[in-house]
């Protein structure tokens, strides 16, 4: 059980597209979901809580307008990387908040590499 | 703000053998949860173990175990029975019960190595 799936695994893209990815928990209902970004060899950085049926909440420095999260059900969250940027390729990880509320679990990750 | 610290960046261990990866942790809050996360090579994160702060018997998990120590805020992870697939990224994390908004904090990571 608990089981996050993200899509797409890896994605290349153009200066100046948008890269949607998606995050989905596939055996429970989440409604709350979360999204990071990993650098090599360093920690998860949270970017932003997603909240099912309202507005997500940014942590201090995340764009809200670079990065925009859509939580439009129970099991799933996509995360919008507009107008990408060469700065923006990175490793982004949802998680999805477990049914007893005090458990994140993982999805597999996205990487992103923009040219 | 409550902070996360894992003071050894890497750690190695024989195969078979017992490692104890530390953690400790700052915080003013009295109940709260603790994790041991890994991450392995595939970069997907997966809950190796979890403590409830107001549980005095210290969580195990098959070869994993922790040593929670809640005075001295301490966390540490130990692995038993070292297998070559234990090797990974491990991370530990505190989540606080009250106002903290399910937001996990991490600490920076010991990148453990498992030797044959």
């Amino acid at each position: 059980g608990a089981v996050v799936s993200q899509h797409p695994s890896w994605v290349i893209c153009k200066s100046g597209t948008s890269v949607k990815i998606e995050c989905r928990s596939l055996d429970f209902q989440a409604t709350t979901m979360f999204w990071y970004r990993q650098f090599p060899k360093q920690s998860l950085m949270l970017m932003a809580t997603s909240n099912e049926g309202s507005k997500a909440t940014y942590e201090q420095g995340v764009e809200k307008d670079k990065f925009l999260i859509n939580h439009a059900s129970l099991t799933l969250s996509t995360l919008t990387v507009t107008s990408a940027h060469p700065e923006d390729s990175s490793f982004y990880i949802c998680s999805a908040l477990g049914t007893s509320a005090d458990t994140q679990y993982f999805g597999p990750g996205t990487r992103l590499t923009v040219l | 703000a409550q902070t996360v610290t894992q003071s050894q960046p890497e750690m190695s261990v024989q195969e078979a053998e017992t490692v104890t990866l530390s953690c400790t942790y700052d915080t003013s809050e009295s109940d709260y949860y603790l994790f041991w996360y890994k991450q392995p090579p595939s970069r997907q994160m997966i809950l190796v173990i979890r403590q409830e702060a107001y549980k005095q018997q210290n969580a195990t998990e098959n070869r994993f175990s922790v040593n929670f120590q809640k005075a001295a805020k301490s966390f540490s992870l130990k692995i038993s029975d070292s297998q070559l697939g234990d090797a990974a990224m491990y991370f530990c994390a505190y989540l606080g019960s009250g106002g903290s908004n399910y937001k996990l904090t991490f600490g920076k990571g010991t990148l453990l190595t498992v030797n044959p």
